[in-house]
């Protein structure tokens, strides 16, 4: 079975803090991507990053950086100097590669206030 | 199209009804999958489809829960005798063959009064 725990419910900041979203994962696979996505109150789903398992080299994107850690498995998501526009639900993801369905957390909502 | 399209929107129901959702995946994409999303959860995965192949529906709730894709194209999910626990926000996404990257639309956001 697969798990995927976001244990932070809710996260509230304060405008150019860093703010870093955890993401612990369970899978019996040896192969597997892991994914973060951002959900604005719009609720359309906005792929941000995907990992595979067997790359476990840290990725930065503009304010974005994730750290993937087998050992631990977690997939942690950092944003530096937070603005008001990255308030949102975050939600990581497990897929398995022999199958299509993918395993959510319950998400992260993130508040930055100005 | 340019994104994966739901429709409705919105959508009140009464209890007992059946209702239908629809999906219209990007064009080309052969991999459609359906998702619930409940008030304050994750997402919960429902039915996939794959080209050709069966549906995979492990995720669907109950028998009263069904999926269609036509011509490898749109996809209608059917609830029928709508229950209250079934309100939620539905979401469709597509995805090209062999590729992990998913493509969501708005979803359908579902009331049963």
């Amino acid at each position: 079975a697969q798990k995927v725990t976001q244990a932070q419910t809710e996260i509230s900041v304060v405008e150019k803090e860093d703010v870093t979203l955890d993401c612990v994962y369970e899978t019996r696979d040896t192969t597997y991507y892991l994914f973060w996505y951002k959900q604005p109150p719009s609720g359309e789903l906005v792929f941000l990053i995907r990992r595979n398992s067997f790359d476990e080299q840290n990725e930065i994107s503009g304010r974005y950086s994730w750290n993937f850690q087998k050992s631990t498995s977690s997939f942690n998501f950092t944003i530096t100097a937070s603005q008001v526009v990255d308030s949102a639900v975050y939600f990581c993801a497990l897929l398995n590669t022999n199958a299509g369905k993918s395993t959510f957390g319950d998400g992260t909502t993130l508040t930055v206030k100005p | 199209g340019a994104g994966v399209s739901q429709s409705p929107s919105n959508k009140v129901t009464e209890k007992g009804k059946d209702v239908e959702l629809r999906c219209d995946p990007i064009s080309g994409h052969t991999a459609l999958y359906w998702y619930r999303q409940s008030l304050g959860q994750g997402l919960e995965f429902l039915i996939y489809f794959q080209g050709n192949s069966a549906p995979d529906k492990s995720g669907l709730p109950s028998d009263r829960f069904s999926a269609e894709r036509t011509g490898g194209s749109v996809s209608t999910l059917t609830i029928q005798r709508t229950q209250q626990e079934d309100s939620a926000v539905y979401l469709c996404a597509s995805s090209l063959e062999g590729s992990t990257e998913a493509f969501f639309g708005q979803g359908t956001r579902l009331t049963v009064v």
